[in-house]
This record gives C-alpha cells, sequence and structure tokens, in this order.
C-alpha cells in the first residue's frame, strides 16, 4: 500500500482556514485521496475524496497537487467543533471495498 | 438515530476471561468492518463482512478472537482467553456495497484487560 506523510499536529485559530497537508509521493494512477476525521471519543468520520481534480463539498476542500505527490484539505472557516484527528488514506479504486489503512494522522487544535 | 451502534461502550474484564461486543450497522450497508484502535494510533483493520461473508481478516486477528454476521445484519467480536495488550477501542464501521465504499463508524466499545 502506498503511504502517506502527515504533521503530527497542528494549530489554528478559529473562524480562520486550515490547511492540512499530506505527502503521498508513491501514489499509483488509481489511488485515491481519502481524508477522514476523527472527533474527541468518536469514531472517524468520512470527510472528502478526490483523484485529480479539486474537489469541494460542505464540509472542506480537497486540493490536489498536479504531479498528485501531495494534497491538502482546506477548512475554509475553522470552528472549536473541528478540533480533530485528521487522517489521508490512499484507497486503489478498481478494488473494491478494501479496508481504510490509517496513519497516525495529524491533531488539529482550534484555539477560540 | 439510523447510523452505527456498538454495545456495550465499555467493558472491564480481568485477564482470561472471554468478552463478546456487538455491532448494529447502518440497516441497508451490507459490508461491515472491525478495527482497533490503541491510544494516540490510527485505526487498525481487523476484518471484514460482506452480508455474512467474512472476506478478510487481518494478521492481527489472533486465534483467540472470532468475529461473525449470521444473518448479515449485526455482527459480533469475541476475544477468548483476554491478556492486557488486548485493551483497546474496537471500532466497527459499515458502508453501501458501491464506490466510493464510505465507511460510516460506530462510536466504538473501549476494553480494558485488568
Amino acid at each position: 500500500d502506498a503511504k502517506t506523510t502527515q504533521p503530527n499536529s497542528m494549530e489554528s485559530n478559529e473562524e480562520e482556514p486550515v490547511h492540512l497537508p499530506c505527502n503521498h509521493s508513491t501514489i499509483s494512477g488509481t489511488d485515491y485521496i481519502h481524508w477522514y476525521r476523527q472527533l474527541p471519543s468518536q469514531g472517524p468520520e468520512y470527510v472528502i475524496h478526490g483523484l485529480t481534480s479539486n474537489v469541494n463539498n460542505r464540509m472542506a476542500s480537497l486540493a490536489i497537487a498536479e504531479d498528485r505527490k501531495s494534497s491538502t484539505l482546506i477548512l475554509h472557516r475553522a470552528t472549536l467543533r473541528d478540533a480533530a484527528v485528521y487522517y489521508c488514506i490512499l484507497r486503489r479504486g478498481f478494488q473494491g471495498a478494501q479496508k481504510l489503512v490509517f496513519g497516525q494522522g495529524t491533531r488539529l487544535t482550534i484555539n477560540p | 438515530d439510523t447510523g452505527v451502534s456498538q454495545n456495550p461502550r465499555h467493558k472491564i474484564t480481568k485477564r482470561g476471561q472471554n468478552v463478546t461486543f456487538r455491532c448494529d450497522p447502518i440497516s441497508e450497508h451490507n459490508r461491515l468492518y472491525w478495527y482497533r484502535q490503541t491510544l494516540g494510533q490510527g485505526p487498525e483493520f481487523l476484518t471484514y463482512f460482506q452480508n455474512e461473508a467474512q472476506l478478510e481478516k487481518s494478521r492481527l486477528l489472533s486465534d483467540r478472537f472470532s468475529a461473525e454476521r449470521p444473518k448479515g445484519s449485526f455482527s459480533t467480536l469475541e476475544i477468548q482467553r483476554t491478556e492486557q495488550g488486548d485493551s483497546a477501542m474496537y471500532l466497527c464501521a459499515s458502508s453501501l456495497n458501491r464506490w466510493p465504499y464510505e465507511q460510516y463508524f460506530g462510536p466504538g466499545t473501549r476494553l480494558t484487560v485488568t
């Protein structure tokens, strides 16, 4: 499985944008980039996924580098409820419903 | 609430005892996954089912662990002869059988082995 590298922790202020980086230099052409997050005392929850183009949904935006070796999850206006561990995960599209392989993720702290 | 539910939420047991956890997935989801998470680490995959068939098991799932999903609905995870190293959060997730196979997680069962 291709691996991802994320900073262990990041800190931001409430109502400011947050950019969470992820490096995946060994990504293959069929790997999708997925992001999940885990709020305190809860199970992980899906945030967003993409292949090549930038993606937006109600929770966040995903910016994917042209060479696909890195990506950035963007929270446009962080709130205290966004404090969580964010996981960047590669999933091979054609292999179907395979397991999620979590790394250690980035622990995001939001200051009021 | 129609999300994934897990019972019990907490379990304290003595070393050597057997424990069983239950997971009720979202009703229309035919894929069900079990993960284990220790403090400060990301979840680790244990096993998954499509309907009642167990399709993959991790090497983490030793002979003391067994999972079932007898009617393709709820699932149970049993740990026999528990050890202190089994102390962890056990997470269940479910998904539809179509891309992007987005997994919905339950709140987990926290196991403490004393």
